[in-house]
Order: structure tokens, then sequence, then C-alpha cells
């Protein structure tokens, strides 16, 4: 089991660009969900799925789409990048909402020129 | 907002001492969680509690699930190199809600 995979691991853009993040998760969970970590900050929920076919808001979903493609992946994508946006993007999983343990992926750092 | 207090922001410590840290809110929390993140790595679950009162280890690890429901704390029994990283508390007010983040401990051991 590789568990929760990010990729790309780290990325560069200019302002205005647009990205798509993504990961996957082998775990069979139903559940999975988009952070970002800023220095000082702790982690801040972007967004969510608690389930395949649903996705809500989190706490900081402005700038932010996110589509849950299967059970396995959820993408996270930056229409238009703004320098606020740098930071490291988290992906986790859990086996479903109710169960709040929830399982990380590496990161992926992210950087706004 | 961030409803989680989690103190110290950070620890240098010698090798060989015990570490405490904890976290509390104004909120009534049913899950609390420690996670540990190494540089450069997504968080990794230590402990889980589910219980008021509930007292968990995991080897050098214990945590404890603060009876209000409002506070969590983690030690670690002598500390090694190894132990270097950030340690983040996170809650969850209702199950089936999201999890809340702590701030995190910065915790560096000298050998």
């Amino acid at each position: 089991n590789a568990g929760v995979t990010q990729t790309p691991k780290f990325q560069v853009l200019k302002t205005g660009q647009s990205m798509t993040l993504q990961c996957a998760q082998d775990m069979n969970h139903n559940s999975m969900y988009w952070y970002r970590q800023d220095p000082g900050m702790g982690l801040r929920l972007i967004y969510y799925s608690a389930s395949e076919g649903t996705t809500d808001k989190g706490e900081v979903p402005n700038g932010y789409n996110v589509s849950r493609l299967n059970k396995r992946e959820f993408s996270l994508r930056l229409e238009s990048a703004a320098p606020s946006q740098t930071s490291v993007y988290f992906c986790a999983s859990s086996f479903t909402e109710v169960e709040d343990t929830q399982y990380f992926g590496p990161g992926t750092r992210l950087t706004v020129l | 907002g961030q409803q989680l207090n989690q103190s110290p922001q950070s620890m240098f410590i010698q090798e060989g001492e015990d570490v405490s840290m904890n976290c509390t809110s104004s909120s009534i929390f049913n899950t609390w969680l420690w996670y540990k993140q190494d540089p450069g790595e997504g968080p990794v679950l230590l402990i889980a509690l589910y219980k008021a009162g509930e007292l968990t280890s995991n080897g050098r690890l214990t945590a404890q699930f603060g009876i209000t429901r409002k506070d969590s704390f983690l030690n670690i029994s002598a500390s090694i190199p190894s132990d270097v990283g950030i340690y983040f508390c996170a809650g969850s007010m209702e199950y089936g809600n999201k999890l809340v983040f702590g701030a995190g401990t910065i915790l560096r051991v000298k050998s």
C-alpha cells in the first residue's frame, strides 16, 4: 500500500497561471480532504469530499476548485494562481467522514511568483 | 478560524529530557488526535483519543483527553534526536465534523 500519494512534489507558478494538484489513495477510504499549511497557522481545510460524488467547502475555499474523480482520486485546481496561494498543500483521507482519523500525503510545495 | 491553542510554540531540549505539550480550546471536543510532521513530509498520526479522561500510550509517547473535553496533552519521555519535528494536535467537535488543527509545537533536540 502506498497510502496517500500526491503529485507534483514541488511547483513554481507565475501569477495568473493555472494548475491541478493530484491526490490518490489506495486504502479504500471514502472521505478525502485538501489542506494548506502556512507557517504558524497549522493546517487549514480548503475542500473535502465526504464520499465519491460529493464535495464541500472547508475553511479557506476561495481561489480553489476540486474534483472527486472517483473513489481513489481527489484533485485540487488553482484557476488563476496568486502569490497568497504560496503554501504547502496536503491531501488526506479517512475511511468515512465520521472516522476522524485522517492519513496524510507527503505534500506539494507550491510557490506563486 | 482556528479554535485550538497549542503550546508551547517551540522547544529546544537536551536529549534524554521529557517533553510536555498541550492543546486547549474554548469548545468541547469529542476527539483529540496528535500528529507528528517530519521536515518535508506529511503529518503522521501518533495517538487518537476518543473518550474524556482517556490516557493512551504509544511507546515513549503518552497522551490524555482532558476531563473537561476542552484540552489534551502529549508527553514524550526520554527524548531522542529522531523526536525532532512539528507536533500538531487536532480535534473534532462533533462526530462527522471536520478536524481543527493547532498551530503546532516545533521540537528540537540537542544531543
